[in-house]
């Protein structure tokens, strides 16, 4: 069974730590994306990636970056954590330019106190 | 600028009744357009996928959508409601270009009454 796997279920971490969220896929996708989902605003994209060591700003980058150092795995970072980035991330990915659609970890719950 | 809405936050069906959820897109050319279904606290599942062809398309657990270019509108239907079905359903628009870019609507809620 194909799968996108988030390391971590629920993390809680503290105002200005850095948080490393890791997503690993094993079906070979070209593209990996993070989102972000809070109540009443959907899926916000973060960053995408279309390939290995290439990165694209999605619609709130702000505060984020990441990491694609193998086709597997894309790694967002939360260089120093804010009370305002506690949500939940799903990562996501797909294959080639479009139309078969996006196989989606669990997510990962972020809670910074 | 693509968009896509779902006009409502909030349904709730009893169990047998038949379901449609609506959404409307607004983009530039025939776009991709996709309904995916959230469990609580599990990640998005794709449902169906409408990519060119037949603007009736089938989907997994019983659900189909029709894409209407006129209303530019592709609503999810289902004859036949389950309590399993409860859940959070979102729309989607992906562009026909590189990079495979989606943009999702806010999400409907669905409760169904037993």
């Amino acid at each position: 069974d194909v799968k996108v796997t988030q390391s971590s279920r629920y993390l809680v971490k503290r105002t200005g730590e850095k948080v490393f969220l890791e997503c690993v896929q094993d079906m070979d996708h070209e593209n990996m994306f993070w989102y972000r989902q809070d109540p009443g605003l959907g899926l916000r994209l973060i960053y995408f990636s279309y390939d290995v060591k290439m990165k694209e700003k999605g619609d709130i980058p702000e505060g984020y970056s990441v990491s694609r150092e193998k086709k597997e795995r894309f790694s967002l970072i939360l260089e120093s954590a804010s009370t305002n980035q506690t949500s939940m991330y799903l990562c996501a990915s797909s294959s080639g330019t479009g139309g078969r659609g996006y196989t989606f970890g669990s997510g990962t719950r972020l809670t910074v106190v | 600028a693509q968009s896509v809405t779902q006009p409502d936050i909030h349904i709730t069906v009893s169990e047998g009744a038949s379901l449609e959820l609506r959404c409307n897109y607004s983009y530039g050319a025939t776009p991709y357009l996709f309904w995916y279904v959230q469990s609580p606290g599990q990640g998005l599942q794709l449902l169906l996928k409408y990519f060119s062809g037949d603007t009736l398309v089938q989907g997994i657990k019983g659900f189909e959508a029709e894409f209407k270019r006129s209303q530019s509108s592709f609503n999810l239907r289902k004859p036949s409601v389950h309590w399993s079905d409860a859940a959070e359903y979102f729309c989607a628009v992906g562009e026909k270009t590189s990079y495979d870019k989606v943009i999702f609507g806010p999400g409907t809620s669905l409760s169904v009454i037993p």
